[in-house]
């Protein structure tokens, strides 16, 4: 089955600085990269998708870039601002099926 | 957009005693909802496929006559958690897969503690 992995575990940052988080897959067949924002004891949040027809998506401070030859995916957020302080998750879905397959995810901290 | 209404959000029940969640997707039809389990800063691990009108299908791993799923039609599913013990204790979410665009939507997610 897919194995998605995801670096780092903790991200501290100083507020207004950029903040990247990497994501690799097994399944070559995977096709649908949802990034997803997660504070404490509520629901993720999709914040950006990508599907394996474009290689970038970006969305104000948001941008995801996609890799299919190295199978790997990123999270890159800009000018970052304390609210932003959350766990990130990337995940993954393989064509054909329907589940999501996660990381485990990434503790931003963003410092005033 | 595409929203799941997950009931309760917070249980808190003695051991051996029995649990439902409920999910109920409110403006589609789902056919297919996931649940997943959250233990305290792990992700979220899939715990089963519920298909309406049919069996679920349960990741390895998982105990199906411990975790019922039901999906007996296309607005809800629910999972009960029976016997349950204080292991059992976790954040469980339901999520849906919309029917046009194909991303996924949460619940709001049951914080279950046994006691």
């Amino acid at each position: 089955g897919e194995n998605v992995e995801q670096h780092p575990s903790t991200l501290s940052v100083q507020e207004g600085d950029s903040a990247v988080i990497k994501c690799t897959y097994s399944d070559s067949a995977s096709n649908y990269f949802p990034w997803y924002k997660q504070e404490l004891g509520k629901r993720p949040q999709l914040i950006i998708d990508i599907r394996s027809n474009v290689g970038e998506k970006k969305d104000q401070r948001i941008a995801v870039t996609l890799n299919k030859t190295a199978k790997h995916f990123s999270l890159h957020i800009t000018e970052t601002q304390p609210e932003d302080s959350a766990v990130y998750f990337c995940a993954s879905v393989a064509s054909g099926y329907s589940t999501l397959t996660f990381g485990k995810g990434t503790m931003l901290l963003v410092s005033p | 957009g595409a929203v799941v209404s997950q009931h309760p959000s917070r249980v808190i029940c003695k051991s051996g005693t029995s649990v439902k969640i409920e999910c109920r997707s409110l403006d589609f039809q789902a056919t297919t909802m996931f649940w997943y389990r959250q233990f305290p800063k792990q992700s979220l691990m899939l715990m089963a496929t519920s298909n309406e009108g049919s069996k679920a299908t349960y990741e390895q791993g998982v105990e199906k006559d411990k975790f019922l799923i039901n999906h007996a039609s296309l607005t809800l599913s629910t999972l009960t958690v029976t016997s349950a013990h204080p292991e059992d204790s976790s954040f469980y979410i339901c999520s849906a897969r919309f029917p046009l665009s194909g991303g996924y939507t949460f619940g709001s997610g049951t914080r279950l503690t046994v006691v």
